[in-house]
């Protein structure tokens, strides 16, 4: 099985300021990883996902991550942060041809004025 | 259109009742999920169906029953329920094939008084 582990549980930002939130994953097959954001009382939205390909990902947002097999990480970044930006940001994992999702812990990004 | 949708938004009842919360997808998609989300924003899986066969069943109390009467609908059915059950129940869906993406219905709070 695989575990996701998002170090960040709060990580407050001032508004333009850039923004990285951590994630690493251990599995011993290939992964499918994906970040999601959630806003106050709302489901759960993909704001990207690395499959294959490219290890620089682009997402929704101006959101953006990067796939590193040897540090087993896929940390999302933005170069500068909106107020609208706050939110709870999941990592989640998935095995290759598998069918769960094993989702992070979350990190609650605070944008502040 | 709502690409998933899941009734009731909110739900409020007693100790040892037994309620259903309902989830339907528009999106043409043959797999559906069942997540809780505890209070500290933990996302766990509970079930999955792809073409109405359960495919996931993880650790959880034979209290929580799902039953996927057709591809669109995935209704999860709770008997006796405990103040433990409280938490936000997100309904999801995902095609395997195309874009991979999960996609989430806006939840149900359930709170067990």
């Amino acid at each position: 099985a695989q575990s996701v582990t998002q170090l960040d549980s709060q990580v407050p930002v001032f508004e333009e300021a850039p923004v990285e939130l951590r994630c690493n994953y251990s599995s011993s097959v290939s992964v499918y990883l994906f970040w999601y954001v959630q806003y106050p009382n709302q489901g759960l939205q993909l704001l990207l996902k690395y499959l294959s390909g490219s290890t620089l990902v682009k997402g929704i947002n101006g959101f953006e991550a990067e796939f590193n097999k040897s540090q087993t990480s896929f940390h999302l970044r933005k170069p500068s942060v909106h107020i609208s930006d706050t939110a709870e940001y999941f990592c989640a994992v998935r095995g290759a041809g598998g069918n769960q999702f094993y989702f992070g812990t979350g990190t609650s990004l605070t944008v502040i004025p | 259109d709502t690409a998933v949708s899941q009734t009731p938004k909110y739900l409020v009842t007693q100790m040892g009742n037994d309620k259903s919360i309902k989830c339907e997808q528009n999106l043409g998609h043959d797999t559906m999920y069942w997540y809780k989300q505890d209070s500290k924003k933990f996302l766990k899986i509970m079930f999955s169906y792809n073409n109405k066969e359960l495919i996931i069943n993880e650790t959880v109390p034979n209290r929580f029953s799902p039953k996927s009467p057709d591809k669109a609908h995935l209704n999860l059915h709770i008997n006796s329920l405990e103040l433990g059950d409280s938490a936000v129940y997100f309904c999801a869906s995902r095609s395997l094939v195309g874009t991979d993406t999960q996609y989430f219905g806006p939840g149900t709070r359930l709170t067990v008084l």
